[in-house]
């Protein structure tokens, strides 16, 4: 099955910062979406993006599917944005179920 | 318009009992996944179901594990004769149609074997 690869695992940052993420996968893909799990567990569904940009104030999000990767821009980060981050993505004829990656954990401190 | 609802939030239960977890779709929508999330890790698929259908269970293991989503009430995930492995936070999603754009997932439920 398609392979998700997210980096870094561990991210720390002060609150201000601005951060890159990176999803990598295997093959091609219908559908790529990035989600947020706050520490109460609660996933937050942040993009849809198969391919392009998109942006939701302070974040943003590219998917380059030609090249297989998806990156999520946070900028002036917030304590709030703390939590894992995780990309997943539905493989050409995978049947609608989305692969997870394994996450980054991000924590901004104050 | 209410989200994904699942409950109970949490579930504690002894080995060799049964558990049975259960999801309440968004309004509108008649496809629901579960999928599983063990600690440190990120989710598993384990079932797609539509009313009255299963779909895909290609996730789901093979013995104790079976899920429905009948034509009125919620979709049920059951677990019998969990052992201390089944410990894991168990979430649902669901979408209006197949071909999923964004996913919404419920707040999940927390199962502790004893």
């Amino acid at each position: 099955g398609i392979q998700v690869e997210q980096s870094p695992p561990d991210l720390i940052l002060q609150e201000g910062a601005n951060s890159t993420l990176r999803c990598n996968f295997s093959d091609s893909v219908n559908n790529l979406q990035w989600f947020h799990q706050n520490p109460w567990g609660q996933l937050i569904n942040l993009f849809y993006i198969p391919s392009g940009t998109k942006q939701n104030g302070r974040l943003s999000a590219t998917t380059v599917a030609t090249e297989r990767y998806s990156l999520l821009y946070i900028s002036s980060s917030q304590t709030t944005d703390s939590g894992v981050y995780f990309c997943a993505v539905d493989g050409a004829g995978a049947n609608s179920k989305l692969t997870f990656g394994k996450g980054i954990t991000l924590s901004v401190r104050p | 318009n209410a989200g994904v609802m699942q409950n109970p939030r949490h579930l504690v239960r002894r080995r060799g009992q049964e558990a049975r977890l259960r999801c309440s779709p968004m309004k509108g929508h008649s496809h629901v996944y579960w999928y599983r999330q063990l600690p440190e890790e990120g989710l598993k698929f384990m079932v797609y179901l539509q009313k009255e259908n299963i779909i895909d269970e290609s996730g789901m293991p093979k013995e104790r594990f079976s899920a429905e989503f009948p034509k009125e009430g919620p979709s049920i995930l059951r677990i019998q004769q969990v052992v201390r492995g089944d410990s894991a936070a168990y979430f649902c999603a669901s979408s209006r149609d197949r071909g999923i754009e964004k996913l919404f997932f419920g707040s999940g439920t927390q199962l502790s074997v004893l």
